[in-house]
Order: structure tokens, then C-alpha cells, then sequence
């Protein structure tokens, strides 16, 4: 069973860049066969997407994000990670790491990490 | 870009049937899934490719989409089915979630 757990800073200040890894166990980020995302969930709100890392390292994003948004992989270390740059109070939010199956769905989530964003 | 609509909320008396809608223009074209997202936990999908049960997930769940709407049958609605309701479509370029709609079961 694949098994993700998000990890990083609770706090970031504002207009600081967040950072978030996503560490993979009992599955390979570097499998052809999936791609990963990261997702976001403001308290109370709804799910949104901030960007996927396709096999090979491509990589796509959210629009809204105005290009604040990066993905990159670490295959050695089985690692993909997540950089927000200037960050704002609506950054703040639950930040999800999850697999893609190409079936077209996320079936594997991390637990979630809560990041705020504040002085 | 892209956008999905859902109730905020429905209510459902337990042994009755919930439909949860999600739409969104030409969704039928699209592939829809549904995540259900109880306090505190992380989404879990429980309908794919508009009408697929993953493993696990009990019969009494069933989706179908046409036209500009999606939708989500829970038949039998237990308690246990009380929680938050996300759709998601997808494209090459993009992945969106409906807004979500949060499932009563009085």
C-alpha cells in the first residue's frame, strides 16, 4: 500500500517562500505508470489544486497561482517537493500530497500538513 | 479557466437516497470522480471515471454524467455517509474540484 507523508514548516511569514516535501513509501516516484500533485484545503474550504509532476519530471500548474507554484523530484531520496513563493495570509491551509492515477483520479493521499502564514 | 458548481449542502434522512450534483459547461465530455472527505481525514474517492467503484467503496454508491451535470447517488444513505462531498474533473493541462457539498444525514 502506497503511503505519503507531507512534511515542512507550520509557519511561514508573509512574502517568504513556503516549502513542502512529500515523501513516498511503498511506491516509486519515478514509476511511468502514475504521476503525483500536491492539493491545498483552506479550513472550512474546498479542495484545490496546485500543480502535478508528470513521469519524467514535467510538470503542470494551477493558473490562479500566477506562477508562484514549483514541483520538483528527488528520485534518490523518493521525494517530491512544493515551493510557494511570496506568500500571502491566503496561502494559508491544509496542503495535501497525493499520487495520480491515470484513470483520472488522486487514489493515494498524505495525511496533510497545515501551514499558516503569518508575522 | 474551468469551473465546477455543487450545492453546499444536502440533507437526507437515514434509508432514503442523496443525489449530490456537480456542474460545470460540457461535463459529460469530461471524466468525473468523487471524493468523500470526512472531519479531519484526508478525500477519498468513492466514484471514478463517472461511474466506477473503487475496491471497498459499498454498492450503494453510483455516479453518472451527462450533458453539464454529474452526479453523485448514495442509495440507502447510512450515518456513516455524513461528511464533505468534493467532484473532480481533469484535461491534460488541468485538474478541478467542485466546491463541495457538505452531506446531512438527519
Amino acid at each position: 500500500q502506497v503511503q505519503l507523508q507531507e512534511s515542512g514548516p507550520g509557519l511561514v511569514k508573509p512574502s517568504q517562500t513556503l516549502s513542502l516535501t512529500c515523501t513516498v513509501s511503498s511506491g516509486s516516484v519515478n514509476s511511468g505508470s502514475y504521476s503525483w500533485g500536491w492539493i491545498r484545503q483552506p479550513a472550512g474550504k474546498g479542495l484545490e489544486w496546485i500543480g502535478r509532476l508528470f513521469p519524467g519530471g514535467g510538470t503542470k500548474y494551477n493558473p490562479s497561482l500566477k506562477s508562484r507554484a514549483t514541483i520538483s523530484v528527488d528520485t534518490s531520496k523518493n521525494q517530491f517537493f512544493l515551493t510557494l513563493s511570496s506568500v500571502t495570509a491566503a496561502d494559508t491551509a491544509v496542503y495535501y500530497c497525493a499520487r495520480w492515477a491515470r484513470l483520472g483520479f488522486f487514489d493515494y493521499w498524505g495525511q496533510g500538513t497545515l501551514v499558516a502564514v503569518s508575522s | 479557466s474551468y469551473e465546477l458548481s455543487q450545492p453546499p449542502s444536502v440533507s437526507v434522512s437515514p434509508g432514503q437516497t442523496a443525489n449530490i450534483t456537480c456542474s460545470g459547461v460540457e461535463l459529460g465530455d469530461k471524466y468525473a470522480c468523487w471524493y468523500q472527505q470526512r472531519p479531519g481525514q484526508s478525500p477519498v474517492v468513492v466514484i471514478f471515471q463517472d461511474t466506477k467503484r473503487p475496491s471497498g467503496i459499498p454498492e450503494r454508491f453510483s455516479g453518472s454524467n451527462s450533458g453539464n451535470t454529474a452526479t453523485l447517488t448514495i442509495s440507502g444513505t447510512q450515518a456513516m455517509d455524513e461528511g464533505d462531498y468534493f467532484c473532480q474533473a481533469w484535461d491534460t493541462n488541468t485538474i478541478v474540484f467542485g466546491g463541495g457539498t457538505k452531506l446531512t444525514v438527519l
